[in-house]
């Protein structure tokens, strides 16, 4: 079964500080999905990135890195010189990569930038 | 191009009742799925619509229901409902499977708000 840690319920940083959002991801798939999703207070989800689990690279999109390390079943977001418009829950989630591709999310991280 | 639309924006219904949310993907899109978001909580699938029948479906009880019309918008029916209904119920619309387009990316509607007093 698919389950997706988020261990960091709250974070609140200074603005233009960096931070690191957790997630750690179990399944039995040897394909699957993983996903950063964005959801401010409007409620609509805002997709940030999907990683292949047989691509292991780090991504850097402007302020945005995403981490994925396999061997701890990890893929962890980084927020360089934090803003107050990333004030949001950040969500990871996983889905296998046949079937319905349902998405199976974590309870989410509460990220607040103090300016 | 149209994202992914949903009515009502927030609903207010009292136990028992049944309350019926509304979906319209984006376009180009024929797969609907539906998520529903408690407070203080990761959106759990609920189900998927695909060529008008339900696809697969997660660990919600028979009282959810849903529909998906000829257009590709779909309904989330949910009879007798319960205080532990009140959630954000979440809309998303992908590419349909075994075209070689990204099934795997689903695009999310602003969400219907429900309320069960």
């Amino acid at each position: 079964a698919q389950k997706v840690t988020q261990a960091q319920t709250e974070i609140s940083v200074v603005e233009k500080e960096d931070v690191t959002l957790d997630c750690v991801y179990e399944t039995r798939d040897t394909t699957y999905y993983l996903f950063w999703y964005k959801q401010p207070p409007s409620g609509e989800l805002v997709f940030l990135i999907r990683r292949n689990s047989f691509d292991e690279q780090n991504e850097i999109s402007g302020r945005y890195s995403w981490n994925f390390q396999k061997s701890t079943s990890s893929f962890n977001f980084t927020i360089t010189a934090s803003q107050v418009v990333d004030s949001a829950v950040y969500f990871c989630a996983l889905s296998e990569a046949t079937g319905a591709n349902n998405l199976f999310f974590g309870t989410g991280t509460r990220l607040t930038v103090i300016p | 191009d149209a994202g992914v639309t949903q009515s009502p924006t927030h609903l207010i219904k009292t136990r028992g009742q049944q309350v019926t949310l509304r979906c319209s993907p984006k376009s180009g899109h024929d797969t609907v799925s539906w998520y529903q978001q408690a407070l203080g909580q990761g959106p759990q699938f609920i189900f998927q619509y695909y060529e008008e029948e339900e696809r697969q479906r997660g660990n919600f009880p028979d009282r959810f229901s849903g529909h998906q019309f000829p257009n590709y918008s779909s309904e989330l029916n949910v009879n007798a409902l319960l205080l532990g209904d009140s959630a954000l119920y979440l809309c998303a619309s992908s590419y349909p499977p075994g075209q070689g387009l990204p099934t795997y990316e689903q695009y999310f509607g602003p969400g219907t708000r429900l309320t069960v007093t």
